[in-house]
């Protein structure tokens, strides 16, 4: 099965910087990775898949990048909304796997 | 507007079954893979399985932590997606969520709030 390990677990930013999390397979996926926030007591939401397609009504402060093994989601300035946990779920085989999550915490 | 709305769960002893269901509404069921997705409480996501269309004889996949106790099934006529669960461990207590890809074998996009099953005596 292939394994998705994001870094770091948490973290904390104030309103205005700018994040970067990053999520490594264990092998090569090529593209077939998405990224998601959720919020306390909420279900998930899509922000992006294919690495680095925007989903429909997410704002453009979210992008992704990478390829491969190695991919990264960036929040250009963080707002209050932003904070959440964040994961990142690959879809090349089965069984899909998601990473253990990242934490974006107020300073 | 795509709505996934999950029921069936709640509290079952160890060794136990509970069959959850998600109806739908707000887009063509019968095209799209369907998945389940569960979170422990305080832990991170876990993808349980996904069940294919028709188009694709409705084949099935499951982690490993629940094959062969779970089964995932889908009822086109109802626009539903059913969960069984068998011999449930304490380790399956979890909020289980019914999820949707729009997009073929690709990330589930749209999700259901979740159902509560809690597996402890």
């Amino acid at each position: 099965d292939i394994q998705l390990t994001q870094s770091p677990s948490s973290l904390s930013a104030s309103v205005g910087d700018r994040v970067t999390i990053t999520c490594r397979a264990s092998q090569g996926i090529g593209y077939a990775l998405a990224w998601f926030q959720q919020k306390p007591g909420r279900a998930p939401k899509s922000l992006i898949y294919a690495a680095s397609s925007l989903q429909n009504g997410v704002p453009s402060k979210f992008s992704g990048s990478g390829s491969g093994t190695d991919f990264t989601l960036t929040i250009s300035s963080l707002q209050p909304e932003d904070f959440a946990t964040y994961y990142c779920q690959h879809y090349t085989d089965y069984p899909f796997t998601f990473g253990g999550g990242t934490e974006v915490e107020l300073k | 507007e795509v709505q996934l709305v999950e029921s069936g769960g709640g509290l079952v002893q160890p060794g136990g079954s509970l069959r959850l269901s998600c109806a739908t509404s707000g887009f063509t069921f019968n095209d799209h893979f369907m998945d389940w997705v569960r979170q422990a409480p305080g832990k991170g996501l876990e993808w349980v399985g996904r069940i294919a269309p028709r188009s694709n004889s409705y084949t099935t996949f499951y982690s490993a932590s629940v094959r062969g106790r779970f089964t995932i099934s889908r009822d086109d006529s109802q626009n539903s997606l059913f969960l069984q669960m068998n011999s449930l461990e304490t380790e399956d207590t979890a909020v289980y969520y019914c999820a949707m890809s729009p997009r073929g074998r690709g990330p589930c996009e749209h999700w259901g709030q979740g159902t509560l099953v809690t597996v402890s005596s």
